[in-house]
């Protein structure tokens, strides 16, 4: 089993739909959680970043962290054809500790 | 701020010659550099970490003697594949972090093919 588990997709919505993602881990140690966007053939760019439990919104871009689950989401409101990517969660144990990627999930929204 | 690059982002060798790439953090000291692959529709998978004017640390099953790792100075680190096979052939990308600071920047990759 991987340490985090993410659903590889494609996962399309209409434009202006929100776009739900979400991860879990099985490493009750993870401390640090992020969402990076990755569109084709470039690296990726980090989106949110969350320490613990709890919500966080920055635009359109809303993340949740539910440690007692072990279940991390990241919603967009008003999605755009530009938001079309492959979306990789992150998390790691602590400061200075390597991170551990889920798979990815490919996002298509249509115009 | 915060950008990281990455030099070539395309590469084609023949096998059995060694590539090298470099990773840079252009506006940011990097005391410790990451390098990653990625191969088409999977995640990153993280091949080594470097802390500058240290040996490189590799994960499992990852061949030091293979992916030399060079990070000599505090916005310079490099990666040489020697001896490529075309199983090298992968998407290979840098990230950069500045102490113990809990982003990682990640530069925008390097597209390796071994013919």
């Amino acid at each position: 089993q991987k340490e985090v588990e993410q659903d590889p997709g494609p996962l399309s919505v209409p434009e202006g739909a929100i776009v739900s993602l979400n991860c879990t881990y099985s490493n009750s140690a993870f401390q640090y959680f992020m969402w990076y966007r990755q569109y084709s053939r470039k690296g990726p760019e980090l989106l949110m970043y969350t320490y613990s439990s709890g919500n966080k919104e920055d635009g359109r871009f809303t993340a949740q962290v539910d440690k007692s689950s072990k279940y991390i989401s990241l919603f967009i409101r008003d999605s755009q054809p530009s938001d079309s990517a492959t979306y990789l969660c992150a998390m790691r144990r602590g400061a200075g500790n390597k991170l551990t990627f889920g798979g990815g999930t490919r996002v298509l929204v249509k115009p | 701020g915060a950008v990281v690059s990455q030099h070539p982002s395309r590469v084609i060798c023949k096998s059995g010659t060694s590539v090298k790439i470099e990773c840079r953090s252009l506006d940011f000291q990097a005391t410790t550099m990451f390098w990653y692959r990625q191969f088409p529709k999977q995640s990153l998978m993280l091949m080594a970490t470097s802390n500058e004017g240290s040996k490189a640390t590799y994960e499992q099953g990852v061949e030091k003697d293979k992916f030399l790792i060079n990070h000599a100075s505090l916005t310079l680190s490099t990666l040489t594949v020697t001896s490529a096979h075309p199983e090298d052939s992968s998407f290979y990308i840098c990230s950069a972090r500045q102490g113990r600071q809990e982003t990682q920047y990640f530069g925008p990759g390097t597209r390796l093919l071994v013919l």
